[in-house]
């Protein structure tokens, strides 16, 4: 059964400070991963994408990690601002020959405290 | 602002009732994607339109349908509807059909149904 496990469900910091997400995922076959922030009430927002041959990629502050062997991926975030208050969310996409499913980790809530 | 729109941003319907969600994808993009978006279930992937034709369907339910118009704006039509199905509606968009890595998706704002 395709599954995207995240963890920590919730997390609290303090702003300057920073954190790492994890995801772990059972998806096959394995297309790409990717990470989304959404904020309260509103649409997610694309951070990062990343293939099978990728191990790293960043956005501004966030980089996101990939092992396609341990199939587990994570999201450091760098000297956390307030605004980085919001839910993470990893999702996998499963399928080939441009036929795609899209299965969604229940995602992580970060709170960043001034 | 993603270029998404979604209309309306809220509906309050009742059980066994009807309704249409609206979305307008970016300028130039062809995909179309919907999401489900529930308290107890997190997100989840309905369905994907490219071009016009279906492309990939997750958990949809039967009594759910879409389409994508000429002009590639696409609806989705909930039916019979149930207490359940109260949740945040997504509509995203992306301009190819998502095979490749570099195609992201863009969110819209979301319709808020609520079905009493």
């Amino acid at each position: 059964k395709n599954q995207v496990e995240q963890s920590p469900q919730s997390l609290i910091i303090l702003e300057g400070k920073n954190c790492t997400l994890q995801c772990n995922y059972t998806v096959s076959p394995f297309s790409n991963l990717r990470w989304y922030k959404q904020d309260t009430g509103r649409g997610p927002v694309s951070l990062t994408i990343m293939t099978f041959s990728e191990n790293t990629k960043s956005n501004g502050r966030y980089t996101a990690t990939l092992d396609a062997d341990t199939k587990q991926s994570s999201l450091h975030i760098t000297a956390s601002q307030l605004s980085d208050s919001a839910s993470y969310i990893c999702v996998v996409s499963a399928g080939t020959s441009g036929t795609y499913k899209y299965i969604f980790g229940t995602g992580t809530r970060l709170k960043v405290l001034a | 602002d993603s270029g998404v729109t979604q209309t309306p941003k809220h509906l309050i319907t009742a059980t066994g009732q009807r309704v249409t969600l609206r979305c307008s994808p970016r300028s130039g993009d062809l995909s179309v994607y919907w999401y489900q978006q529930s308290l107890d279930q997190g997100l989840q992937f309905l369905i994907q339109y490219y071009n016009g034709e279906e492309r990939a369907k997750g958990n949809i339910l039967e009594r759910f349908s879409a389409q994508q118009f000429p002009d590639l704006h696409s609806e989705l039509n909930l039916s019979s509807l149930e207490l359940g199905d109260s949740a945040l509606y997504f509509c995203a968009s992306s301009v190819w059909w998502g095979g490749t890595p570099s195609d992201t998706q863009y969110f819209g704002p979301g319709t808020r149904l609520t079905v009493l």
